[in-house]
């Protein structure tokens, strides 16, 4: 049991370049989310779903792209990278209930020159 | 746009003191938790608070969710070095689906 993995852990990009950053869980949860940490600035939410094959817009969507063609498995795409969006990306799961439990993958580091 | 506001944010104390970390916001959340983030990793949930009023225990950390579920405080008692870490809130208002982040409270704890 993995748990949430990330791939990859670090990337450095030229502003224009493309890149899809992978999250995976093996938790069978049905929301998955991806997050930005920048500092100073806590975790924000960039996109969500909550099944496979939807996905909804978070705090700061803009310049990615999101897609959930399996359960297990959630794609950030970065379609023309900006120094902007340098940062830490996190990626967690969870089960649908009252108390839920997030659990995050261990981050992917990105830097866009 | 809906505002978790951490205060502090940033605090240096000496093993065995007290400390107390606030969560607070305008908005009503339907549960409110607790992460630790170390350097490198993850948030690693702490504790979940769901009923206004609610107070929860985890060895020597008290969590409280405010009675009108817009704020809740961490308390811990006889801080230890191994406390040190970036303390997060995140409140989840009911039926979204998603979190909002608290902009953090970076403990560091002196041996």
């Amino acid at each position: 049991n993995a748990g949430v993995t990330q791939t990859p852990k670090f990337r450095v990009l030229k502003t224009g370049q493309s890149m899809t950053l992978l999250c995976a869980q093996d938790m069978n949860h049905e929301y998955m989310y991806w997050y930005r940490q920048d500092p100073g600035m806590g975790l924000r939410l960039i996109h969500y779903s909550v099944g496979e094959g939807t996905t909804a817009k978070g705090e700061v969507p803009d310049g990615y792209n999101v897609s959930r063609l399996k359960k297990q498995n959630f794609l950030l795409g970065l379609e023309s990278a900006a120094p902007s969006q340098t940062s830490v990306y996190f990626c967690a799961s969870t089960h649908m209930g009252a108390e839920e439990t997030q659990y995050f993958g261990p981050g992917t580091r990105l830097l866009v020159l | 746009t809906q505002l978790l506001e951490q205060s502090p944010q940033f605090l240096s104390i000496q093993e065995g003191e007290n400390l107390t970390v606030y969560c607070n916001s305008s908005s009503v959340f339907s549960s409110l938790q607790w992460y630790r983030q170390e350097p490198g990793e993850g948030p690693v949930l702490l504790v979940t608070v769901v009923t206004g009023g609610e107070v929860k225990k985890l060895k020597r950390l008290t969590f409280q969710f405010g009675d009108a579920r817009k704020d809740s405080s961490l308390h811990i008692t006889a801080a230890q070095p191994g406390d040190t870490g970036l303390y997060l809130c995140a409140g989840e208002t009911s039926g979204t689906y998603k979190y909002i982040f608290g902009t953090g409270t970076r403990l560091k704890v002196l041996a």
